[in-house]
């Protein structure tokens, strides 16, 4: 069975830094372009983040362009997000996602972890 | 960036209704749209791919089509497990974008 499955979330205070991580299971996780999605409470989706599959193009919203970090270790098939100056805008539930074919990036995802919670206050 | 318009934000609907949302891209997208259901407290799940092509496993009463900017998902027959929030998705250009939702509930 695919699944993903996020950790990493928690209370930070506005300045600080996480890394979440997503633990892939159930598909050769290094043939597969993988996205991170967040949805602040209450709100609509918005795609954050994402790395091809060979790991040489990332891409970043403008929102957290230099701030964010997206990486993988297929050794351990496992996606990361390093988030660092946190703002409260960030505050959202953060998915981690695949896409459905090898080889492409970021057109659909068919796979999507269950979320982990950032919440930046102080 | 391409915007992602959908209409309505929100519809009751009754059981056994057909349901239909809109979506529509500030410029052409080709057929470059998905369809994610999202049920309260879940991650979304993907529906429709490609704009009408139907994701294995999920029931033949949903239904999308369109092309170019306009965008149309389709209940056939709503069902009680049908209530969630739908969003449409491009995929013609960096960044990806998402519709802002349309919330389902039943009447």
């Amino acid at each position: 069975e695919v699944q993903l499955l996020e950790s990493g979330g928690g209370l930070v205070q506005p300045g600080g830094s996480l890394r979440l991580s997503c633990a892939a299971s159930g598909f050769t996780f290094s043939s597969y372009a993988m996205s991170w999605v967040r949805q602040a409470p209450g709100k609509g989706l918005e795609w954050v983040s994402a790395l091809s599959v060979s790991g040489a193009t990332t891409y970043y919203a403008d929102s957290v362009k230099g701030r964010f970090t997206i990486s993988r270790d297929s050794s351990k098939n496992t996606l990361y997000l390093q988030m660092n100056s946190l703002r409260a805008e960030d505050t959202a539930v953060y998915y981690c996602a695949k896409d459905k074919n090898p080889s492409t990036s970021w057109y659909y995802f068919d796979c999507w972890g269950q979320g982990t919670l950032v919440t930046v206050s102080s | 960036d391409i915007q992602m318009t959908q209409s309505p934000s929100s519809l009751s609907a009754s059981v056994g209704d057909r349901v239909t949302i809109t979506c529509q891209a500030s410029q052409g997208i080709s057929n470059y749209l998905n369809w994610y259901q999202q049920k309260p407290g879940k991650a979304p799940k993907l529906l429709i791919y490609g704009a009408f092509n139907l994701e294995t496993g999920v029931p033949s009463r949903f239904s999308g089509s369109g092309s170019g900017t306009d965008f149309t998902f389709t209940i056939s027959s709503l069902q009680p497990e049908d209530i969630a929030t739908y969003y449409c998705q491009h995929y013609d250009s960096l960044p990806r974008t998402f519709g802002g939702g349309t919330k389902v509930e039943i009447k």
